[in-house]
């Protein structure tokens, strides 16, 4: 039971590269999630899918993109890394929304360089 | 703007005791609160939610309260044990829009065999 995996686990880039974040989960949840957790803050949403063939910009959208390419996989592309994008990078589901419980991946962390 | 607050930051106590983790927040318009447990360098585990016409929840030796109106959850957990020890955080979600959730920032707990 595989859950919430991400992939890479670690990256480092240097400033203006890019890079996609990989996600996916096998438990049919409807809603995904990234977020960024920086030390000192709470974690903080980037991009969400509340179902299949939707995304919206979360607290912190500038300089990501999104793609939720069917109901397992929901990436997060960053199209000219920047040193400030340094962070660990979360992907979460949920059955629906935060009605329900959610589930996280093992993280991404990422340094810009 | 909701604001979530998690004190005290880090917390040491012996093994076999029993404590209470706090979570503060400022809008009492909550939907509901999560209780998650991080490990180093590990994904978020959701440990219980409660949604705002609940008082409490149980599993096992964890127990979280809710009280809306003064704007607090604790995280009892009893008997402590030194697996225990990890990072855990509460996550409000507010009124109004599925995606809004604020994250507390933490209480990591060293519990000392």
């Amino acid at each position: 039971n595989a859950g919430v995996t991400q992939t890479p686990k670690f990256q480092v880039l240097k400033t203006g590269q890019s890079m996609t974040l990989q996600c996916a989960q096998d438990m049919n949840h409807n809603s995904m999630y990234w977020y960024r957790q920086d030390p000192g803050m709470g974690l903080r949403l980037i991009y969400y899918s509340a179902s299949e063939g939707t995304t919206d910009k979360g607290e912190v959208p500038n300089g990501y993109n999104v793609s939720r390419l069917n109901k397992r996989e929901f990436s997060l592309r960053l199209e000219s890394a920047a040193p400030s994008q340094t962070s660990v990078y979360f992907c979460a589901s949920s059955e629906q929304g935060w009605d329900t419980e959610a589930f996280f991946g093992q993280g991404t962390r990422l340094t810009v360089v | 703007k909701q604001e979530v607050t998690q004190i005290p930051a880090a917390l040491s106590v012996p093994e076999g005791e029993n404590l209470v983790l706090n979570c503060s927040f400022t809008d009492s318009a909550i939907y509901n609160l999560q209780w998650f447990r991080q490990d180093p360098g590990k994904g978020l585990t959701s440990l219980l939610l409660i949604q705002s016409s609940q008082r409490e929840q149980t599993s096992g030796r964890l127990n979280a309260s809710l009280d809306k109106s003064s704007g607090r959850s604790t995280l009892y957990i009893a008997a402590s044990q030194p697996g225990d020890s990890a990072t855990y955080l509460c996550a409000v979600r507010n009124s109004g829009g599925y995606q809004k959730v604020t994250f507390g920032t933490g209480t990591k707990l060293q519990v000392i065999p």
